[in-house]
């Protein structure tokens, strides 16, 4: 079975610049999650759906970035504009109800 | 506020050497505690879920156990292979929403 499937696995773009972060969830999962992983601040939540909904978006960090569910196997996350203490490695996570997330394997993104 | 605190950050063990990892949290009416390991350049693995005190889930040579404050990652006789980060993750009340701990780095030496 195909898993979480994150597009692109590096980006590197200079400050300024708008970057998307596209993921594929699992097929009939109804949840989606964004993470962003640092090593000061960990694993953290930044926005999660359910069934296509944002539900909680508590944690974006500011309005630089804006995160779309257009249809159940596809959502994107957008940086812009993009500065660098925004480097970091981006997640995208999808699970069934309350079952366990499944990740994927992230975007590592680099902001020049 | 919900929060999840993993010790050591760190542990360096010798092949064989049994040891534990530590998960505390205060997750307002937690209805799940998840295990991950993450390799590097990886997203996090599932490796098990607890739900309740008391409870314990066993994988080759990995078992977790709850209590009402805290879970503990038991490593029997581990292999280098073991060697990841692995994370602990409280599900709060909403049922949807995880709170990751900062995770331990366990290394073994062959």
């Amino acid at each position: 079975d195909a898993g979480v499937i994150q597009s692109p696995r590096h980006e590197v773009t200079e400050m300024g610049q708008e970057v998307t972060l596209r993921c594929k969830p699992i097929s009939g999962h109804d949840y989606l999650f964004w993470y962003r992983q640092t090593m000061m601040r960990g694993l953290e939540l930044l926005i999660y759906f359910n069934n296509n909904v944002p539900i909680d978006d508590s944690g974006m960090p500011e309005d630089r970035f804006s995160a779309k569910m257009p249809n159940a196997s596809f959502s994107t996350l957008k940086i812009q504009p993009s500065e660098p203490r925004d480097s970091a490695v981006y997640f995208c996570a999808s699970s069934l109800g309350n079952q366990p997330q499944h990740f994927g394997d992230g975007t590592r993104l680099s902001i020049l | 506020e919900d929060q999840v605190t993993q010790s050591p950050e760190a542990l360096r063990l010798q092949e064989g050497e049994s040891s534990s990892l530590n998960c505390s949290y205060t997750v307002s009416g937690l209805r799940g505690l998840f295990w991950y390991r993450q390799d590097p350049g990886k997203g996090p693995e599932f490796l098990f879920t607890l739900y309740s005190a008391g409870e314990e889930k066993e994988k080759e040579r990995l078992k977790a156990t709850l209590t009402k404050k805290e879970s503990f990652l038991h490593i029997t006789a581990p292999k280098p292979e073991d060697s990841a980060t692995y994370l602990c993750a409280g599900m709060d009340s909403s049922a949807s929403k995880i709170i990751f701990g900062s995770g331990t780095r366990l290394s073994i030496r062959p």
